[in-house]
């Protein structure tokens, strides 16, 4: 089955604790990328790869790394997390760029 | 900025008749446009899109409409059904940055019986 998976579901951590969220695509694609999403402002891209070793800055990657050193998996980190990086975040691939595939969200609180 | 602009947070229509959704861009790069759907507890799921080459596209219910001279696009949904209910996201991604793409703020569609 075609799926993107992210870890984990939920998570609660304190501030300034460093977190990895992972994310695994099973489809071969080239594209991946990272959204957050926030009431009121829809999803907003964090980072996304256009392959293995390229990856370029979306709209908010401030406070956010990433890495693509397999095609399959692209994690994001939060070096030192803030409150105000409490969000829904997903993780999503595809072949073109544009026809996503999402996973089904992380929520994170950041406390 | 916000780029793509959805101005309706919330469309309530009745089972059986149309539902329009409305996005506005400002980005004269932009390409190509796509709708999301997306149910509460899941990732959106990609619904329809169309290129800027055209000025529609159909699949079943579903019909995107792009307007270029305005830098508008609607997706009209008919009939619209209970299982249609959820948030509709517009997108889109420009000519010189394919990995990258802009949503609006999304529209949550409520269909009654």
């Amino acid at each position: 089955e075609a799926q993107v998976t992210q870890n984990p579901r939920y998570l609660i951590t304190v501030t300034g604790k460093k977190l990895t969220v992972t994310c695994s695509q099973n489809m071969n694609h080239e594209y991946m990328s990272w959204y957050r999403q926030d009431p009121g402002l829809g999803l907003r891209q964090i980072y996304y790869s256009m392959n293995v070793e390229v990856t370029d800055k979306g709209d908010v990657p401030e406070g956010y790394k990433v890495s693509r050193k397999e095609k399959r998996n692209f994690p994001l980190i939060l070096e030192s997390p803030s409150p105000n990086q409490t969000s829904l975040y997903f993780c999503a691939s595809s072949f073109s760029g544009a026809e996503a595939f999402f996973g089904q969200g992380t929520r994170l609180t950041v406390v | 900025d916000q780029q793509v602009k959805q101005n309706s947070p919330s469309l309530s229509v009745q089972e059986g008749r149309i539902s329009i959704l409305n996005c506005d861009y400002t980005n004269s790069m932009f390409d190509y446009f796509l709708w999301y759907k997306k149910y509460p507890a899941e990732g959106p799921t990609f619904l329809i899109s169309i290129s800027s080459i055209k000025d529609k596209n159909e699949d079943g219910r579903f019909t995107v409409f792009l307007n270029k001279s305005a830098k508008h696009l609607s997706l009209h949904i008919v009939p619209s059904q209970p299982g249609d209910s959820a948030v509709y996201f517009c997108a889109a991604r420009g000519l010189d940055s394919w990995g990258k793409l802009q949503f609006g703020a999304g529209t949550q569609v409520v269909v009654t019986p």
